[in-house]
């Protein structure tokens, strides 16, 4: 079952913030966040585990709301860098040793950041 | 540059052609898996190998096998394929019993089916 990213698409200007959602309808055991520019592989940003807890990768980071079953993907003092297309991938079921993992990725989301 | 190597980088085939593409990597993941990636859509799962052995198969097509020679090694052999299989195609790798490691994913090939 795929999750739901939110919004679809987002422009901003350099130095702005923006905040990418990825919720679902089913118990979550990870969320992985990837971006993805054009023609290129999607590149690992970060893990989230279920349990509530929130990561940072120098200007980006990302919280994961167990309750809500919601994981969001905080863009902050964006750069030009930062444009592309934001994925997040979903587990949900436990991850047991010895299994690989079996991700759902939600539709995407556009960035772009203009000048 | 990736740590996760896919030939070829693109791919025009005819629907009665039999080709190949590969995927190699060589940083001792022992789970590799293939991806369909149509134009502005997300990656779609296709089969994961875990350990060489097919665990996964997301009811593909049988015009799609999949081969895992090695540890290092992902094949996806293609035979007699439809126009609607244009896509780009996405190696993946992980390593197994870490829950907190990624899939690192190579470039992709671009396949066109004519």
């Amino acid at each position: 079952q795929q999750p739901v990213q939110s919004p679809q698409a987002v422009i901003l200007r350099e130095g702005e913030d923006a905040v990418i959602n990825c919720s679902s309808s089913k118990a979550l055991y990870s969320v992985h966040w990837y971006r993805q520019k054009h023609g290129e592989a999607p590149v690992f940003l970060m893990i989230l585990l279920k349990g509530g807890e929130q990561k940072g990768h120098e200007k980006i980071s990302a919280s994961f709301n167990e309750k809500k079953q919601q994981s969001s993907l905080y863009l902050t003092a964006s750069q030009l860098s930062y444009s592309g297309t934001y994925f997040c991938g979903t587990e949900y079921t436990s991850y047991s040793s010895g299994s690989a993992r079996q991700l759902t990725f939600g539709s995407g989301t556009q960035l772009t950041v203009l000048p | 540059d990736t740590e996760v190597t896919q030939t070829p980088k693109h791919l025009v085939m005819g629907m009665t052609n039999k080709k190949s593409l590969k995927c190699e990597q060589h940083m001792g993941h022992r789970a590799m898996y293939w991806y369909k990636q149509k134009a502005k859509k997300p990656p779609e799962l296709m089969f994961v190998y875990s350990y060489e052995k097919l665990s996964i198969n997301e009811s593909v097509p049988s015009r799609f096998s999949p081969e895992c020679p090695n540890s290092s090694l992902l094949n996806l052999h293609l035979h007699a394929l439809q126009p609607e299989d244009s896509a780009l195609y996405l190696c993946a790798s992980s390593q197994v019993g870490h829950p907190n490691q990624p899939q690192h994913f190579g470039d992709g090939t671009r396949l066109s089916i004519l």
